[in-house]
């Protein structure tokens, strides 16, 4: 069953606007990370933000985690075209197995 | 970038064939993963492996199977395809540890028709 809902579903930016993507998820948590997914390829990790903090920054990416409210925002600043791609949140369940469960992801375009 | 890989990236065949997709890893991972990926959805595990003879069964019901004989080296076998098999099916890895990063591979997208 799915774990991590993204919101939105779709996002169309201009370059130079800032992106923000939300998950919310349902269960205790170890660590929450974020993907990135091209049309057609494989993911590739970003960033991972672990239970007991509340931010992280990675370039132009920032992060916040709230516990207590069982979500996540994923901010990119300053979007470029080639940030186009399919965003994901990723959540352990609480588990130490080092199994991930993953959204649907939000579908980012940003036009020139 | 990730050196883990995963062959063929495409492929289309033909109702009842069987066929294998291949993933490798050159990271010494004990972990490995196959997920299924549907358009527009979310990745749901099929399949995992904490190392070497050791294989479990996911989250979502498959038809299909895998092995671990090397560490490097996790496969999926679909004995006998089927339309409601098509589908991208990603290959991921992680060293050991609690937390941290999967590394993926580019995918196999499988068409069967």
């Amino acid at each position: 069953s799915q774990q991590g809902e993204e919101d939105p579903q779709a996002l169309s930016i201009q370059e130079g606007e800032n992106a923000t993507m939300n998950c919310s998820y349902k269960t205790s948590i170890n660590n929450l990370q974020w993907y990135r997914q091209n049309s057609g390829r494989g993911l590739v990790h970003l960033i991972l933000i672990r239970s007991n903090e509340r931010e992280k920054h990675s370039g132009r990416l920032r992060v916040t985690l709230d516990t207590s409210k069982k979500s996540s925002s994923l901010l990119i600043t300053a979007s470029r075209a080639a940030d186009t791609a399919s965003y994901f949140c990723a959540t352990d369940r609480g588990s130490t197995l080092g199994r991930l469960y993953f959204g649907r992801g939000t579908q980012l375009t940003v036009w020139p | 970038e990730a050196d883990i890989y995963q062959t063929p990236r495409y492929l289309v065949i033909g109702t009842g064939k069987k066929i294998t997709l291949e993933c490798s890893q050159t990271m010494g991972h004990d972990k490995m993963y196959w997920y299924q990926q549907d358009p527009g959805m979310e990745l749901h595990l099929i399949h995992y492996s904490y190392g070497v003879n050791s294989t479990e069964k996911g989250d979502l019901s498959s038809e299909s199977t895998v092995s671990r004989i090397r560490t490097e080296h996790f496969p999926l076998t679909l004995e006998s395809a089927r339309p409601s098999h098509t589908s991208q099916y990603l290959c991921a890895s992680k060293d050991r540890g609690v937390a941290g990063e999967l590394f993926f591979g580019e995918g196999s997208r499988l068409t069967v028709l």
